[in-house]
């Protein structure tokens, strides 16, 4: 079965602490992107990749990293360093020659 | 950058009477507009998409215009349906070494009321 994966479904980030959101796809894309949706807003792009070890800063990157060793795999991490992690965030991927960007089904983190 | 509009922001319809999104794009440059379906809790699904070499794009009950000169396109629902009720966000992009960003409209609450 194909497809993008994100895990967990919830998460719970307490002051202070970071945390890691896991993408995963088995399509064989060369593109992976993370993006960030608040209530009553458009996906803002946090990171994105074209290749593997290699990543950009989207337009809201700060308090966020991310790393690219596998193809199949883009964890983005939730700093300390991002005052208000409260969102849905969105994984996303494409092929090389591929226009379209496919999304998963999107981990919602809440802080404690 | 690119900047998207998108109207209205809700959307209520009868069952059976069409739909009609619009979005604006700032930049000239920008030759790929996706559109995309959310359901409440899940990640968006793409539901049709058009390339700025083409006016208008249809697939069954859905069809896509493109207006370059005064870089608007819309998304029109014809017949709608209960299950039509979604989120749906426009989206532009250059299709170039740039790495297919996206940038999003703030997304249409549409609610096809029986």
């Amino acid at each position: 079965d194909g497809g993008i994966t994100q895990s967990p479904k919830y998460l719970f980030r307490k002051e202070g602490q970071n945390v890691t959101l896991s993408c995963e796809q088995n399509l064989n894309h060369d593109a992976m992107y993370w993006y960030r949706q608040d209530p009553g807003q458009g996906l803002r792009l946090i990171y994105y990749s074209q290749i593997v070890n290699d990543f950009q800063k989207g337009d809201i990157a700060e308090g966020y990293s991310v790393s690219r060793e596998k193809k199949e795999s883009f964890p983005l991490t939730v700093t300390s360093a991002q005052k208000n992690p409260t969102a849905f965030y969105l994984c996303a991927s494409r092929g090389e020659i591929q226009e379209t960007q496919y999304f998963g089904p999107g981990t919602r983190l809440l802080v404690l | 950058g690119e900047n998207v509009e998108q109207h209205p922001s809700t959307l209520s319809v009868q069952e059976g009477d069409s739909a009609v999104i619009k979005c604006t794009y700032s930049d000239s440059a920008s030759n790929y507009f996706p559109w995309y379906k959310q359901e409440l809790g899940k990640g968006p699904q793409l539901i049709i998409d058009i390339r700025s070499n083409v006016g208008e794009k249809k697939d069954q009950r859905i069809a896509v215009t493109l207006n370059k000169t005064a870089k608007h396109f819309s998304l029109h629902i014809t017949e709608t349906q209960p299950e039509d009720s979604a989120v749906y966000f426009c989206a532009a992009s250059i299709l170039t070494g740039g790495g297919n960003k996206l940038t999003f409209g703030t997304g249409t609450q549409l609610k096809v009321e029986l």
